[in-house]
């Protein structure tokens, strides 16, 4: 399995244009979760998806933000206009349905690098 | 308030030396993880603890899950080089797939 795939794996662009980042997730997990990582905050939940809706967008930071899953195998994350202080690494990750109590699996992608200058 | 919280943030130690991180919270997990994530990659699953008390064993690491589900420790025995990377803990709450993450522990094992 090649894993989630995440792209672009680098992102420069500045302040006040649109960025969109792509995740595709592992064939047959059945949750998708976008992370925001800076070393002031640590990794935050920005939303999750569920057999492609959302369930939780409650860390999305404001409406600049949004995200997407057309289908089961692409999700995008689109920030709109893009600051400075939206810089940081962007994961991606997926997990298989739990059927259970015992905590499933968050399988991440390499993430994203974005730099909004 | 992070709810999650990590000690140290930085650790820098002589390969051969053992070590024990921490993850402290004033609330109750049902489940709780720990993650390492290597320089540029994304964290990868080490354990998951569920039970109060659980000790779980991998290899040189120790993982150990609080009586009460609050917190956690990573106990790692005669470090490696190869252990160098950031050490995240990720609790769980009621059952939910929704994951709280401390900052992690950034680990440097000096050869």
């Amino acid at each position: 399995d090649a894993g989630v795939i995440q792209s672009p794996r680098h992102e420069v662009t500045e302040m006040g244009q649109e960025v969109t980042l792509r995740c595709k997730p592992i064939s047959g997990h059945d949750y998708l979760f976008w992370y925001r990582q800076t070393m002031m905050r640590g990794l935050e939940l920005l939303i999750y998806f569920n057999n492609n809706v959302p369930i939780d967008d409650s860390g999305m930071p404001e409406d600049r933000f949004s995200a997407k899953m057309p289908n089961a195998s692409f999700s995008t994350l689109k920030i709109q206009p893009s600051e400075p202080r939206d810089s940081a690494v962007y994961f991606c990750a997926s997990s298989p349905h739990s059927g259970g109590a015992r905590q499933e699996t968050q399988y991440f992608g390499p993430g994203t690098r974005l730099l909004v200058l | 308030t992070q709810l999650l919280e990590q000690s140290p943030q930085f650790l820098s130690i002589q390969e051969g030396e053992n070590l024990t991180v921490y993850c402290n919270s004033s609330s109750v997990f049902s489940s709780l993880q720990w993650y390492r994530q290597e320089p540029g990659e994304g964290p990868v699953l080490l354990v998951t603890v569920v039970t109060g008390g659980e000790v779980k064993k991998l290899k040189r690491l120790t993982f150990q899950f609080g009586d009460a589900r609050k917190d956690s420790s990573l106990h790692i025995t005669a470090a490696q080089p190869g252990d160098t990377g950031l050490y995240l803990c990720a609790g769980a709450r009621g059952g939910s797939e929704k994951l709280v993450f401390g900052k992690g522990t950034k680990l440097t094992v000096n050869p």
